[in-house]
């Protein structure tokens, strides 16, 4: 059974520019949640995402970022004109249901650097 | 959520038992408590979770005291490959459970 995956698994892009994050939850897994790690930090929750629909985006920058999780394909994370202060590893984790019993499991994470 | 403590860093001898504590004094009835490691800068990996019970698995035992204000993690015969860094976590039920709220967590140095 394959895990979660993610890709790229290094992504760099210059300022200004658009970085696109793809998440592949682990098969049966329909919960699908994105958590940000900056260097020298722990890892805080941006956003929480069913198939089509977006249930908690709490953890989400209001400007430049957004993510989806269509019927079809993996998960996105987008970040439109990125800044330095988006250089970090970015972790998708997959569960099976919602509630507090559901471990999550997560995937290897995209590094993203900004230069 | 209940907010946790942790000792910021500790070593094992390999092949010894490795006992990670966590103190979680303002648990409520109905939160979980959750360990998950972090191996260098790799995905976090979920380890072990319990409610009221000790739990074990495969990988560690699980140890909460009877008041649930602190448990142990255990990792019973401690390897090179389990050099992480250790998270406790104390997980609500219901509505924001999903959220995982990682702290600082244990920097575990196994030692040949």
């Amino acid at each position: 059974n394959a895990g979660v995956m993610q890709n790229p698994r290094h992504l760099v892009r210059r300022r200004g520019q658009e970085a696109r994050l793809r998440c592949s939850p682990m098969k049966g897994h329909s919960h699908v949640y994105w958590y940000r790690q900056l260097p020298e930090e722990g890892l805080k929750f941006m956003v929480y995402l069913q198939k089509e629909n977006i249930i908690d985006e709490s953890g989400m920058p209001k400007e430049r970022f957004s993510a989806e999780f269509p019927k079809e394909g993996p998960s996105i994370l987008r970040i439109q004109q990125v800044v330095r202060g988006d250089s970090a590893a970015y972790f998708c984790a997959s569960s099976p249901g919602q509630g507090a019993n559901y471990e999550q499991y997560f995937g290897p994470g995209t590094r993203l650097t900004v230069t | 959520d209940a907010k946790t403590t942790q000792p910021p860093s500790m070593d094992c001898a390999e092949g010894r038992a490795a006992n990670l504590p966590c103190n979680h004094s303002t648990i409520s009835g109905n939160e979980y408590v959750y360990w998950y490691r972090q191996i260098h800068s790799q995905g976090p990996q979920y380890i072990i979770h319990g409610l009221k019970n000790n739990e074990t698995n495969e990988m560690a035992s699980l140890i909460i005291t009877e008041d649930r204000k602190s448990s142990t993690l255990i990792l019973p015969h401690a390897t090179l490959r389990d050099t992480a860094v250790y998270y406790c976590i104390v997980r609500l039920t219901g509505a924001g459970s999903y959220q995982l709220t990682f702290g600082k967590g244990t920097k575990l140095s196994v030692i040949p």
